[in-house]
């Protein structure tokens, strides 16, 4: 089952529009990641967060972890026509040995209207 | 660094017949992952891989489905006997074991069972 459940599912912006995409999860967690996946294509990731840490920014990218809520966003600013994807958030479960076992949620697609 | 390399791209079946996906992992990453994404279930891990060794196969959905990996550079996901709802795209991914190692994803195959 999936633990990461992206909202929403669907979103549609215009040029230049920040998206933010939101991410819950169920379980502890020793970090959660970001991944976007274009049409045919395998996942790339984006962004790392670790459990201990409440926000990272790499670029255009932003994002925002609450463990008590267990909850995390990704704001991509400024966005383009080339951020059009999916997008993924992806939790380790948690534990010393849960290593890179990741569980991915179902994923938001962004559109990106030039 | 070419990348988690899988093959073929697409495989088109039919039910009944046995499928071999492909996958090469990056060198020198120790963990390697396959996982199946659906619209209907989005991406599920099938089993992972550390050091050649599967750790956990709880993800493999039926007995028709096996995964091997022979060496550090090469991993098989095979299905026999195949059928439609086998359809989906899988993955291979690969990484450095760790709390904190991001997956690389290769491009995925596509299968289609008729």
């Amino acid at each position: 089952s999936q633990q990461g459940e992206e909202d929403p599912q669907a979103l549609s912006i215009q040029e230049g529009e920040n998206a933010t995409m939101n991410c819950s999860y169920k379980t502890s967690i020793n970090n959660l990641q970001w991944y976007r996946q274009n049409s045919g294509r395998g996942l790339v990731h984006l962004i790392l967060i670790r459990s201990n840490e409440r926000e990272k920014h790499s670029g255009r990218l932003r994002v925002t972890l609450d463990t008590s809520k267990k909850s995390s966003s990704l704001l991509i600013t400024a966005s383009r026509a080339a951020d059009t994807a999916s997008y993924f958030c992806a939790t380790d479960g948690g534990g010393e040995t849960s290593g890179s076992r990741l569980t991915f949620g179902e994923g938001t697609q962004l559109t990106v209207n030039p | 660094d070419a990348g988690v390399i899988q093959s073929p791209r697409h495989e088109v079946t039919e039910m009944g017949q046995e499928v071999t996906l492909r996958c090469k992992p990056i060198s020198g990453h120790n963990s390697l992952f396959w996982y199946r994404q659906t619209m209907m279930r989005g991406l599920e891990l099938l089993i992972y891989f550390n050091n050649n060794v599967p750790i956990d196969d709880s993800g493999m959905p039926e007995d028709r489905f096996s995964a091997k990996m022979p060496n550090a550079s090469f991993s098989t996901l095979k299905i026999q006997p195949s059928e439609p709802r086998d359809s989906a795209v899988y993955f291979c991914a690969s990484t450095l074991t760790g709390v904190n190692s991001p997956l690389h994803f290769g491009n995925g195959t596509r299968l289609t069972v008729t």
